[in-house]
This record gives C-alpha cells, structure tokens and sequence, in this order.
C-alpha cells in the first residue's frame, strides 16, 4: 500500500523568503513521487517528478524537491518566494508503471506575504 | 492544442439525482482517469479507463460508473447521489507509454443539494 503526509495545512513565507514544504511517504515497492500545484479554479500543474536516477529533482518556476529514501521524504522547496507560488500544492506517489493511480496527500496550502 | 476539457463546468444536482460528467483527453492521449477532490482534500482516484475498458478501480462504490468512447474521450455517471458526492471531479489523461505525463482538466464542480 501506498500513502504520503504532508506536514502542515497551511504555510505562509514572506515574499523572498525560502519555501520550503514537506512531504514523507509510504510505499511497499520503489516509488514515483510528484509534486503538483493547484492555482483556485484550475486543475493541477505538474511542477516536478523523481522517477529513477537523480536524487535531486527540478522543476518548473524555480521549485526543486530532493528523494531522500532514508527519510522517506520528497520535500520541496525554493530559494525565494514570489507571490505568484501563492497556491496549493499537492505531493503524489504512485508505483512504477504508467497505468498506476497516483495517491495525493491533504495538500499545503501556500500564503506569501508582500 | 487544446488541454484536456471538461464540462460542464459546474453542476447542481438534488440527492437521489444522477450526473453525467464528461472529459475530453489532451490531442494525442488514449488513457484517462478521474479523481474526486472533496472540499480541503487530496484528488482521489476513482478509475482509469485505456481502450474503452476500466483498467484500475479506486475504493468508490459501485454508484460511479464510466465509460470510454472510441475517440477517448470519457464520461464519468454518478447515481443515486448523496450530499457526500460534492466535489470536485478532475479528469486526467496521458499517452500510453512509460513515464509520460499526466495533464489534469480544470475539473467539474458538482454540488449536490
């Protein structure tokens, strides 16, 4: 079985500030971990993906996430908020196959304040 | 090229009522799947359809139903719905191969009163 929590609801960071928002895993099986944002009436963006490879992962707008197996966790920051990451973001797993759900957790809800 | 689109955009709907949502994939996808995100929560997924089959089911009753076309294109039912089914619905698809990307459509809120 498969299950993420991200720690904290809510988080809020000054604008320039660092963001840093946490996800921890769970899975029986090597996992596919992702990190999406969802902007208020609109779907969710993929921002970035670890698959294989490359423990340290970039995606778009600046936003980076590290898997850390030991730790089970795929955090997922960026040097300086802008107020445009104001959002919610979702972490997912899901196993290594392209037909596999891919299970998200409860979502941060991101503030950056001028 | 358009994403993949849903409609409609909103619903409102009295319990015991059934819903039909419907989803077009991204040009070029043949998998889709949908989710349910409830109000403050995580999209969860109900199930993916690849060649006019369900392939994966999620832990939903057997109130949701669905179907694929020969264009892809996908429709999600609902019967009997209960004020738990608000939420909203979010179609994804992708193209069949390994690691490809799934793109989400902006969803369908349905509120059930």
């Amino acid at each position: 079985a498969q299950s993420v929590t991200q720690l904290g609801s809510h988080v809020s960071v000054s604008e320039g500030a660092l963001v840093l928002l946490r996800c921890n895993y769970s899975s029986s099986v090597p996992p596919y971990l992702f990190w999406y944002v969802q902007y208020p009436n609109q779907g969710l963006q993929l921002l970035l993906k670890y698959t294989t490879g490359a423990t340290l992962v970039k995606g778009i707008n600046g936003f980076e996430a590290e898997f850390k197996k030991s730790e089970t966790s795929f955090h997922l920051t960026k040097p300086s908020a802008h107020m445009s990451d104001a959002a919610e973001y979702f972490c997912a797993v899901s196993g290594r196959s392209a037909t596999n759900k891919l299970i998200f957790g409860t979502g941060t809800l991101l503030a950056v304040q001028p | 090229d358009a994403g993949v689109t849903q409609s409609p955009t909103h619903l409102i709907k009295t319990r015991g009522q059934q819903v039909t949502l419907r989803c077009s994939p991204k040009s070029g996808h043949d998998t889709v799947s949908w989710y349910q995100q409830a109000l403050g929560q995580g999209p969860q997924f109900i199930f993916q359809y690849y060649e006019e089959e369900e392939r994966q089911r999620g832990n939903f009753p057997d109130r949701f139903s669905g179907h694929q076309f020969p264009n892809y294109s996908s429709e999600l039912n609902v019967n009997a719905l209960l004020l738990g089914d608000s939420a909203l619905y979010l179609c994804a698809s992708r193209g069949s191969a390994t690691n490809e990307k799934l793109f989400f459509g902006s969803g369908t809120q349905l509120s059930v009163l």
